[in-house]
């Protein structure tokens, strides 16, 4: 059972562009909203994260926004770079009686051209 | 402070074969959590582990199984191996799960 729905599967944006990646949950008992970032070769590194009473967080050029209400949350990448081109998963933590577990979307695969 | 480390990185295997691949966790931190990621499925949670008991389960067939060391060391096991479980196999230890730390993986091809 996907709980969390991540689109676009692929993305390809041009330099300075802003890529926008959704995702979308179901279980409102989700309390915690990290973003991750993987380059081939590499394991997932912890991007952004973003907590359900906050609507919006922004560190440098990555901008999570959140609508609890329609339980969707994004990914905006500002003046993007060839850099940024990694693949990017959502995530969503539910806590029960003090097991966590983070459960993640199916990957954006974004690609930056110059 | 080291990473988290995994090994082997690369494994070929033939089906029915079995596997271990350990991992190695940041040091302090007492929580180490399995994931198949492929390409059609994402990260798959497998299983975590804390003070050396499994604290949760994914929905994996019993093939799959872990354990955990007292040095918090861990390692997975798969068994019976089948094609489908070629993927890369990612460790990720944390104090808590607002920052889970991955290591590079494991790839497994099995033939």
């Amino acid at each position: 059972q996907q709980q969390v729905k991540q689109s676009p599967q692929s993305l390809i944006v041009q330099k300075g562009g802003i890529p926008i990646i959704n995702c979308a949950y179901e279980n409102t008992a989700f309390d915690y909203f990290p973003w991750y970032q993987q380059f081939p070769g590499k394991g997932p590194a912890l991007l952004i994260a973003i907590r359900p009473d906050v609507s919006e967080k922004k560190e440098g050029r990555f901008t999570i926004s959140f609508n609890k209400s329609a339980k969707q949350f994004s990914l905006h990448i500002m003046d993007s770079q060839p850099g940024d081109s990694a693949t990017y998963f959502c995530a969503a933590r539910i806590s029960n009686f003090g097991n966590e577990k983070l459960t993640f979307g199916t990957g954006t695969r974004l690609t930056i051209i110059p | 402070k080291a990473g988290v480390t995994q090994t082997p990185r690369y494994l070929i295997k033939t089906r029915g074969q079995q596997v271990t691949l350990s991992c190695s966790p940041i040091s302090g931190h007492r929580s180490v959590s399995w994931y198949q990621q492929t390409p059609g499925q994402g990260l798959q949670f497998l299983f975590e582990y804390f003070s050396e008991t499994q604290r949760n389960k994914g929905n994996f067939p019993g093939r799959f199984s872990g354990r955990q060391f007292s040095n918090s060391r861990s390692e997975m096991n798969v068994s019976t191996l089948e094609l489908g479980d070629s993927a890369l196999y990612l460790c990720a230890s944390s104090l808590r799960t607002d920052t889970q730390y991955f290591g590079p993986g494991t790839r497994l091809t099995v033939l």
